[in-house]
């Protein structure tokens, strides 16, 4: 069956330093994968999305993935985060004309 | 308006109430869809209009009932729901509806039943 692991409910993260958000996925074919955050009272918006090619591929707000198909995960990255990327983040991959989503992880940002 | 919004942003009912949310894109897209988003759970797909019509009903009980007269507009319409109801509900627009499409989502409705 399709799934979507995210397996940190949420993270801490001070300013300035790096993130990594994990996504594993569980999909028989080359998935469509994406990543969605949603921002507190607002609706979810894309960051980014892969649909083939490079593996790397680079999204709004300074954000990146990296796909590995070895190891079912599309993992997000920031150099550096800022206060304003205190959300939470859906990664989502697209299967039988759904999108198959996890559960989100909220990422909190120390002063 | 621009992008998708969603009236009322929040709603409080009773168990034998009826209500509908409402949603509207200004995006001039094709295909819409509403979402339950409930806490620590992934969003629950639970209706997918495509050029006004229905191509997805994910088991989603009567108490719901979706309603999509134009590209532009779709309702929700509730009745009789329970308690575990309750939740942030989602709608989205994309330009069509494929495993590729961006969705556009709208700030959400907060549902409370009571």
């Amino acid at each position: 069956a399709q799934s979507v692991t995210q397996p940190d409910i949420h993270i801490t993260v001070s300013e300035g330093a790096s993130l990594e958000l994990r996504c594993n996925y569980s999909y028989g074919a080359t998935p469509y994968l994406f990543w969605y955050v949603q921002s507190p009272g607002q609706g979810l918006q894309l960051l980014l999305k892969y649909f083939s090619g490079d593996t790397l591929v680079q999204g709004i707000k300074g954000f990146e993935a990296e796909f590995k198909r070895s190891q079912s995960s599309f993992n997000l990255r920031k150099p550096s985060v800022h206060w304003s990327d205190a959300a939470e983040y859906f990664c989502a991959v697209g299967g039988n004309y759904q999108l198959i989503w996890g559960a989100g992880t909220k990422l909190i940002i120390k002063p | 308006e621009t992008g998708v919004t969603q009236t009322p942003r929040h709603l409080v009912m009773g168990m034998t109430n009826k209500k509908s949310l409402k949603c509207e894109q200004h995006l001039g897209h094709n295909a819409m869809y509403w979402y339950k988003q409930s806490a620590k759970k992934p969003l629950e797909l639970m209706f997918v209009y495509n050029f006004k019509e229905q191509t997805e009903n994910n088991s989603v009980p009567s108490r719901f009932s979706p309603e999509c007269p134009n590209s532009s507009h779709l309702f929700l319409h509730l009745h009789t729901l329970q308690p575990e109801d309750s939740a942030l509900y989602l709608c989205a627009s994309s330009q069509d509806h494929g495993l590729a499409a961006e969705q556009y989502f709208g700030p959400g409705t907060r549902l409370t039943v009571t």
